[in-house]
């Protein structure tokens, strides 16, 4: 079955310091990745995917396909990242997106 | 360019009951879906609808129903609401069809069934 798993529900790091989202996925076939992001009060927003191979906000993600992983990684937290991360995973024959359960961040000054 | 917009923005309900939300998408996008959110159960898909058409559904019972109208806003109605209902129902809208396509998310609506 296809699933997503963030195995975090809540991340606290310093200003500052590096910070790794962890995402891993299940599915057989060649996956779509996303991360979405909902800062407080906002709507949820995509922050990037993983086709893309681009940076949003310092903020980058490898597809790992021999682990099946999308982690989303940046070196220097800022309070401003503190957020709801979504990691989604678009798969299947109908494509529909299938989500993790979120992790949230916390940025402490 | 005006967002997503939903109404309305906050329900309550009794069991039994029915009800019907609105999502208008950002103009010119032709793409509507809908999720479920539930602290439990996170985020689930419903459905996505293109041209009028549903193109995409989710594991829901046929309680939860939609439809798309020519101007591209949709309408989800779920029938004989039960507890388990209660959730953040989100709307998205994209250009094109498929979730690989960037989605704009509506505020949602939340929906109490007592």
């Amino acid at each position: 079955a296809q699933r997503v798993t963030q195995p975090e529900k809540l991340l606290s790091v310093f200003k500052g310091a590096p910070v790794e989202l962890k995402c891993n996925y299940s599915y057989s076939g060649s996956p779509e990745l996303f991360w979405y992001v909902q800062y407080s009060r906002q709507r949820l927003q995509l922050l990037l995917r993983h086709i893309s191979r681009e940076s949003i906000k310092g903020f980058t993600a490898d597809l790992n396909k021999g682990e099946t992983s999308f982690h989303l990684k940046k070196p220097f937290a800022q309070e401003e990242d503190s957020a709801m991360y979504y990691c989604a995973l678009s798969a299947g024959n109908n494509r529909k997106l299938i989500w993790g359960l979120g992790t949230s961040l916390a940025v402490n000054p | 360019k005006a967002g997503v917009t939903q109404t309305p923005r906050y329900l309550i309900k009794t069991r039994g009951q029915q009800v019907t939300l609105s999502c208008s998408p950002i103009s010119g996008h032709r793409s509507v879906s809908w999720y479920q959110q539930t602290p439990g159960q996170g985020l689930q898909f419903l459905f996505e609808y293109f041209s009028e058409t549903q193109r995409n559904k989710g594991n829901f019972p046929g309680r939860f129903s939609g439809r798309q109208f020519s101007n591209s806003r949709s309408e989800m109605n779920v029938s004989t609401l039960e507890l388990g209902d209660s959730a953040l129902y989100l709307c998205a809208s994209s250009l094109f069809q498929g979730s690989y396509n960037e989605q704009f998310f509506g505020p949602g609506t939340r929906l109490t069934v007592l």
